[in-house]
């Protein structure tokens, strides 16, 4: 796609249940970032790919999160036994890292989790 | 751990006034990035800052980098209400990839 798709854009749980957030990076992009936005708030680093590894999981905030990449493309985002202090916009990002690029960031729209 | 700082976290200013935002990190980086983020929106790229020196212009937005200080700033030259937003800068530590954002400068500019 043209640009980084969030899937999806709203979720809304109980507490105790688990969600999967998903992220399509622009095409050709190897980098993959997700991102933690509360309400008025400012963006909290979880965790970014290279290609298919982690390199950096140390944003992650407990062990209820965990994230992967297949493929060099899509990421999912898993929260187990959601709390409410999980409620937040989870955004993604994508950038396409070389010597001669910039390395700018590009986000999606972001996926809205509320639990209840 | 990278600290990126900016104020301030709130600005309210009359159109055609003129402001700065400024932008304080805590570790080497020759890179910066700032962006936009209009009410529940994602984030839109604004400049892009690759070494020390680096000034970049669109519009009435102006964006500086001084890498020895570790401070960034962004002018606003003749406010519209249409620039009302919040502003976000970001930080690559210098060897890394992880991308550390401000606090954020939520601006409103009143007609």
């Amino acid at each position: 796609g043209a640009g980084v798709s969030q899937s999806p854009s709203n979720k809304v749980t109980e507490k105790g249940k688990d969600v999967e957030l998903r992220c399509d990076p622009i095409s050709g992009h190897t980098a993959l970032y997700w991102y933690r936005q509360s309400l008025g708030q400012g963006l909290e680093f979880l965790i970014y790919f290279q290609g298919n590894s982690a390199p950096d999981k140390s944003g992650l905030p407990s062990d209820r999160f965990s994230a992967e990449r297949t493929g060099g493309s899509v990421s999912t985002l898993t929260i187990q036994r959601t709390q409410q202090e999980d409620s937040a916009v989870y955004l993604c990002a994508s950038s396409r890292l070389s010597g001669l690029n910039t390395g700018e960031l590009f986000f999606g729209e972001g996926s809205r989790l509320t639990v209840l | 751990e990278l600290k990126v700082e900016q104020n301030p976290l709130f600005l309210s200013m009359q159109e055609g006034k003129n402001y700065t935002i400024y932008c304080n990190y805590s570790t080497t980086s020759d890179r910066l990035y700032w962006y936009r983020q209009d009410p529940g929106k994602s984030l839109e790229s604004l400049f892009v800052l690759l070494s020390n020196g680096a000034v970049k212009q669109e519009g009435r937005l102006m964006a500086s980098l001084d890498t020895k200080a570790r401070l960034s700033t962004l002018h606003i030259t003749a406010a519209v209400h249409d620039l009302s937003a919040t502003y976000f800068c970001a930080v690559v530590r210098s060897g890394t990839y992880k991308y550390i954002f401000g606090t954020g400068t939520r601006l409103k500019v009143l007609a």
